[in-house]
């Protein structure tokens, strides 16, 4: 079990470029979870996955931000046009929904800083 | 809205047990109260979770009041390792799955001193 795993695990870009994020959940698991953390609060929920589906998205998501998982395993996060409030830690979970508690496990994390 | 309350901070001494306070008044019947940490710069790391009954795994034991209201975390030897940022969030689950997303608040940084 290699764990949750994100790439890159830092990003700089300029105000107006397009980033993409990768995350690859733990083998077996069936859903995946995408959080957004700015300094000094908690995660925040963005979106979440059951295999490719993507069943709920958080108002946090404007229409800049896009997810897939096209095949049900790895997952994309992309982030256009972005701006200096974008800057901030992005966390991807995974779960597997067939065990009863559920219990999500987290990444390390990709840092995004927004020039 | 995160439907806890956590002190901002607390301190405690190498070696000794930390208890970490959490209350959630307003928790309904089917709600799971989990306990995460996070360590600077880290992703959030799983401890534990419970309904009613206290639980106890090799990180922690959770403590659940019986009115359900509040519950503690302990750490019961905590070391240097242990400083970080402890999240109490309730949960809805039910059988064939969860209400999905976490929602997390500011959660207590536990700074663990020598």
């Amino acid at each position: 079990d290699t764990g949750v795993s994100q790439d890159p695990r830092h990003k700089i870009t300029k105000r107006g470029q397009n980033v993409t994020f990768r995350c690859d959940p733990i083998s077996e698991h069936n859903r995946l979870y995408w959080y957004r953390q700015t300094l000094g609060q908690g995660p925040e929920f963005l979106t979440y996955f059951q295999n490719e589906a993507q069943l709920e998205k958080s108002r946090l998501l404007s229409d800049r931000f896009s997810a897939e998982r096209p095949k049900g395993s790895f997952s994309t996060l992309e982030i256009q046009r972005t701006e200096q409030g974008d800057s901030a830690m992005y966390l991807c979970a995974s779960s597997f929904s067939w065990d009863y508690t559920d219990t999500q496990y987290f990444g390390p994390g990709t840092r995004l800083t927004v020039l | 809205d995160a439907k806890t309350t956590q002190p901002t901070s607390m301190d405690c001494a190498e070696g000794r047990a930390a208890n970490l306070p959490c209350n959630h008044s307003t928790i309904s019947g089917n709600e799971y109260v989990y306990w995460y940490r996070q360590i600077h710069s880290q992703g959030p790391q799983y401890i534990i979770h419970g309904l009613k009954n206290n639980e106890t795994n090799e990180m922690a034991s959770l403590i659940i009041t019986e009115d359900r209201k509040s519950s503690t975390l302990i750490l019961p030897h905590a070391t240097l390792r242990d400083t970080a940022v402890y999240y109490c969030i309730v949960r809805l689950l039910n059988y064939g799955g969860s209400q999905g997303n976490l929602i997390f608040g500011k959660g207590t940084k536990l700074s663990v001193k020598p």
